[in-house]
């Protein structure tokens, strides 16, 4: 399988505790992209990567919310102190940036996060 | 401020017929838009991309429209089956980010 990966695809925890997700891209893919979707919504931005470089991050990533590319492959995102509306489903997206206009974004199955 | 907007927010419809999904978007400049489908607990996957200059795109069943001009985009599902249940989230990139505004998106079941 080529496509995204991420590991686990699902985390239960109690608040509190601290979780770390993981994603693996698309081997060519020099973006990464973090999302957080709840119940109903849409996914919404949260950070990205361009090979290890974070380039952008929304305001909704607190100080408790912590992304890494080390060496430009995979990534990890890491919440400590967990809350309970924390709870979402995190996605990863990646994508080449050299891809014309369309710079079309692949995304992975996502991440289900229940903190209790 | 960038923004998109779907309706309706969710739909039934019996296997067979056809159905038409709207996306109404706020964002400036404009650089593409997409349509993707995502099945309950998955990630969103790709139905169409277009830019300022097309108008329609098909992938199979699926045929996207863009008005660029009125700001609105349709996804009309033909002949639908009941592998179509799922969300249909309209995404909009903004020229010059690297980040895409999202709608809500439109629920739809297919029922037999």
């Amino acid at each position: 399988d080529t496509g995204v990966s991420q590991d686990p695809r699902h985390k239960i925890t109690k608040r509190g505790q601290n979780v770390t997700f993981r994603c693996d891209p698309i081997s060519e893919h020099n973006r990464l992209y973090w999302y957080r979707q709840t119940l109903g919504q849409g996914p919404e931005f949260l950070t990205y990567f361009q090979n290890e470089a974070q380039l952008e991050k929304s305001r909704l990533l607190s100080d408790r919310f912590s992304a890494e590319r080390p060496k430009g492959s995979f990534s990890t995102l890491e919440i400590q102190r967990t809350e309970q509306g924390d709870s979402a489903m995190y996605l990863c997206a990646s994508s080449f940036s050299l891809d014309s206009s369309y710079n079309e974004q692949f995304f992975g199955p996502g991440t289900r996060l229940t903190v209790l | 401020k960038n923004q998109v907007e779907q309706s309706p927010q969710s739909l039934i419809i019996l296997e067979g017929k056809n159905c038409t999904l709207q996306c109404n978007y706020t964002v400036s400049p404009f650089s593409n838009l997409r349509w993707y489908k995502q099945d309950t607990g998955r990630g969103p996957v790709s139905l169409t991309i277009m830019t300022f200059s097309e108008n329609t795109k098909s992938n199979g069943r699926y045929t996207a429209t863009l008005d660029a001009d009125t700001k609105q985009s349709s996804l009309h599902i033909t002949a639908s089956q009941l592998s179509d249940s799922a969300s249909y989230i309209c995404v909009v990139r903004a020229g010059g980010y690297n980040k895409l505004i999202f709608g809500a998106g439109t629920r739809l079941a297919v029922h037999p």
